[in-house]
Order: C-alpha cells, then structure tokens, then sequence
C-alpha cells in the first residue's frame, strides 16, 4: 500500500511566521498535491506538482508556495501565517486513475 | 453553481437501511469518477472508483450518468460503521490528475 506521510498532526503557529508542512510518499508517484479542507468548502487544491522542480498553481494559491527537490518530497510553505489560513492541510499522492492516496493531515491553528 | 454539489445531509438511518447518495458535476469532460469516505477529523480514504457500467463493492454500488452528469451512492444493510462523510469527486477533464472534491453528504447510522 501506497504511504503518504505528513509530519504534523497538529501544529499551533503565530501570526506572520514561516510555516513548513512536509509530506513524503513512498511508492515513486510523480504527482502530488496539497489541498486544504475546510467546513462548508470542501477540499480545495493549492498547489500540485508533476515531477521533481515541477509545480503548478491551483485554485487558491495566495500566501502560499510549495518546494519538490526530491520526488519523495512535497513541502508546503506558509510565507507569512495568518488567522485565514487556520485549516486542515491534506497531502496527496498519485499514480496512474486510481484515485489519491492521502496524508493523515496536519491541522494547523494560527493564533 | 459548484462544479461537484452534493446533499450536505446529514441522513440519519436505522441500522440494515438503505441509503443512497446523488452528486451531479458541471463539467462534462470529467472522466475519472470516485466515492471517498472520510472520518471525523481522518483523511479521506478513497470507497471506489465509479466506472460507465456502474460497479459493486459488497454492500455498496455506484452509478454513473454521463448524460445526465450524476453519480449516485447506493448503500445496503446499513452498519453503524458506515457512518461517515462521503465525498464525491470527480476530475477536471484534462489531462492532469487533479481532482474536484464535494462538500460531502454526511451519514448517521443508529442502532
């Protein structure tokens, strides 16, 4: 079974500091993703990346950037936290139509 | 208009109900469709994929309308263990594996 990995559970952060949340997977998939849930809007994509050094926008991704040196490893970057982005952050993998495979999730409290 | 809409629920059934979920989505180049089910506070973990000819997993069977750009979620013999969010997802018709999720319909079973 395909192993994605996230750092944090749960992680409490101030106003206006970097913030890294990492995810490693390991089955050599080459797209990955980072979403972020919140109630009554669903999952919504942030950044996804295709390959090594390879990454693209989604639909929300202000205040945020992603790093992917490695394949094994996706990295999302809160450059300046702040109270909106108080949330469930959910990584992800893929390969081939199978469907994702997430993270457990780091739920992330910005105070 | 949402591109995936769900019934938020929740439904609240008797163990050994019948249950079942209806999703429509916007866009009609969607190939690749699934049921995910996700825990209080867990990850969402993927059900089954949703294929033309609809499918079976035991207890639940998915439907798939492409005319009418609906997907349903049939559940049998209800088990207090089936409570849980179900997600309904569908991807962006291109040639990326990014994935649009729904809301969720939340399902109650009682003993």
């Amino acid at each position: 079974d395909v192993k994605v990995t996230q750092s944090s559970r749960y992680l409490v952060k101030r106003t206006g500091e970097k913030v890294f949340l990492e995810c490693v997977q390991d089955m050599d998939h080459e797209n990955m993703f980072w979403y972020r849930q919140d109630p009554g809007l669903g999952l919504r994509l942030i950044y996804f990346s295709y390959d090594v050094k390879m990454k693209e926008k989604g639909d929300i991704p202000e205040g945020y950037s992603v790093s992917r040196e490695k394949k094994e490893r996706f990295s999302l970057i809160l450059e300046s936290a702040s109270t909106n982005q108080t949330s469930m952050y959910l990584c992800a993998s893929i390969s081939g139509n199978y469907g994702y495979t997430f993270g457990s999730g780091t739920r992330l409290t910005v105070v | 208009r949402k591109e995936v809409e769900q019934d938020p629920g929740p439904f609240n059934v008797p163990e050994g109900a019948t249950v079942a979920f209806n999703c429509t989505y916007s866009n009609s180049a969607s190939q690749s469709f699934f049921w995910y089910r996700q825990d209080c506070r867990k990850e969402p973990k993927l059900l089954m994929s949703v294929y033309s000819s609809g499918n079976e997993d035991g207890r639940f069977t998915a439907q798939l309308n492409r005319a009418s750009q609906y997907i349903s979620l049939l559940i049998r013999d209800s088990k207090l263990s089936d409570s849980a969010t179900y997600l309904c997802v569908v991807n962006r018709g291109d040639s990326s594996y990014k994935l649009i999720f729904g809301s969720g319909t939340r399902l109650l079973v009682r003993p």
